[in-house]
């Protein structure tokens, strides 16, 4: 069964950095590309950054680029977004996602939430 | 960037047939993904390549992509049927997932 935990979410001040962590299990990992994608209280999905399996090819969205950082450690079969410079409208439930890059995202975590607020 | 619009909401009596678009530039071109998402939960993946549906997703769901719009459209609807829907593109031109604004069901 596949499984995917994400774990790192907190309250963080404007300006500040969190790192997200998301553990995954019952599949081979570098099979896959895996994903973060967030979503602000009462809003939208919204895409935020992607990892390639084999190759870590990296992706962001224009919102967050240059301020977030995406990398995975296969060897523990994590991967992780670094989140620097945050922004209030950075606040959102952060889901982390399986897929192959380019298609669907096909397993999804549960989600950890990121608040940033003063 | 590229653009995914999809309609506020949509509103369908149990029994009858529901069918939300997805329109994009195009999108025709591209494969498109459909994602359910109930209140407090994680999305799920209903619909992926156009037409294609996961393990365990009821037949009453199904997709359809042509030109500018692509449909996700859900028969004989049930109360379980009422959630958030988001399709979803890969933009080549910019290497970036795009989703769509979303859509909510309700089942009247």
């Amino acid at each position: 069964e596949v499984q995917l935990l994400e774990s790192g979410g907190d309250r963080v001040q404007p300006g500040g950095s969190l790192r997200l962590s998301c553990a995954a299990s019952g599949f081979t990992f570098t099979y896959y590309a895996m994903s973060w994608v967030r979503q602000a209280p009462g809003q939208g999905l919204e895409w935020v950054s992607s990892i390639g399996g084999n190759d870590g090819g990296t992706y962001y969205a224009d919102s967050v680029k240059g301020r977030f950082t995406v990398s995975r450690d296969n060897s523990k079969n994590t991967f992780y977004l670094q989140m620097n410079s945050l922004r209030a409208d950075d606040a959102a439930v952060y889901f982390c996602a399986r897929g192959i890059l380019g298609g669907s995202f096909d397993n999804w975590g549960q989600g950890t939430l990121v608040t940033v607020s003063s | 960037s590229y653009v995914l619009t999809q309609p506020p909401s949509v509103s369908v009596a149990p029994g009858k047939t529901a069918r939300i678009s997805c329109g994009g530039n195009n999108i025709g071109s591209k494969s498109v993904h459909w994602y359910q998402q109930k209140p407090g939960q994680a999305p799920v993946l209903v619909i992926y390549y156009d037409t294609d549906r996961p393990s365990g997703i009821p037949e009453r769901f199904s997709g359809s992509n042509s030109e500018n719009t692509a449909t996700l459209t859900i028969s004989r609807v049930e109360a379980g049927d009422e959630a958030d829907y988001y399709c979803q593109v890969w933009d080549s031109s910019s290497d970036q997932y795009v989703l769509g604004t979303g859509t909510k069901v309700t089942v009247l």
